[in-house]
């Protein structure tokens, strides 16, 4: 168990419709990182938020957007879903959000876009 | 089961055999290596990683092995066991970037009892 939380494990939803994906991060981390897994494209960076601030952005489309509160809980706003964007999303979480250490991660969202 | 990747190069193995798993990188600038392993269905898990001062590092039933003069990176598993079938991940500190993580395209290792 990494101590990252994500909610919920799946999600089936159509297309056009927006969801908002959940994630805690380990007790003591102030740094959350999204990303995306799809089949033909591994592990693709979205977004790293810091104490609040984002601090990172990766390949992260306009209708997606992200946030991490005061509580360090993040949150990771789908909207518009088309067909694409079924995936696995993982958020993972460090102390610093500095690249010279690991990130540890949720067992993800499955988003399914029928 | 979940599968991470389509075409992900195999590496298969009997069961207590030792494994090898490799990694190539390109910034030779590049001073942090992780290695995580994804079982299906769940998400990636640190394993071990290492620092461009050191060469080699344990850990249980794991060693990985940085030689920087040709860029390359290994994870050798002892004793592969059935539980050790993954696919396995290298990440690197993006080039330019102090928080971003690059990851590598990832190996599955199969374990044949």
């Amino acid at each position: 168990d990494s101590g990252v939380t994500q909610t919920p494990k799946h999600l089936i939803t159509a297309t056009g419709q927006r969801v908002t994906l959940r994630c805690s991060p380990r007790s003591g981390d102030l740094s959350v990182y999204w990303y995306q897994q799809s089949l033909d494209q591994g592990l693709q960076f979205l977004i790293q938020y810091y104490n609040g601030e984002e601090r990172a952005k990766g390949n992260i489309l306009e209708r997606f957007s992200a946030q991490q509160f005061p509580d360090l809980h993040s949150e990771l706003n789908l909207s518009s879903l088309e067909l694409g964007d079924s995936a696995l999303y993982f958020c993972a979480s460090s102390a610093t959000g500095l690249s010279n250490q690991p990130q540890h991660f949720g067992d993800g969202t499955r988003l399914s876009i029928l | 089961g979940e599968s991470v990747g389509l075409h992900l190069p195999t590496l298969s193995v009997q069961e207590g055999d030792n494994s090898i798993i490799n990694c190539a990188y390109s910034n030779s600038a590049s001073d942090y290596f992780i290695w995580y392993k994804q079982e299906s269905g769940k998400g990636p898990q640190f394993i071990i990683d290492i620092r461009s001062n050191m060469d080699k590092r344990q850990g249980q039933r794991v060693t990985v092995l940085l030689n920087k003069t040709v860029k390359h990176l290994s994870l050798q598993i002892a004793a592969t066991q059935p539980g050790d079938s993954a696919v396995y991940f290298c990440a690197v500190p993006e080039e330019d970037s102090s928080y971003k993580l690059i990851f590598g395209s990832g190996t599955r290792l199969l374990v044949r009892p």
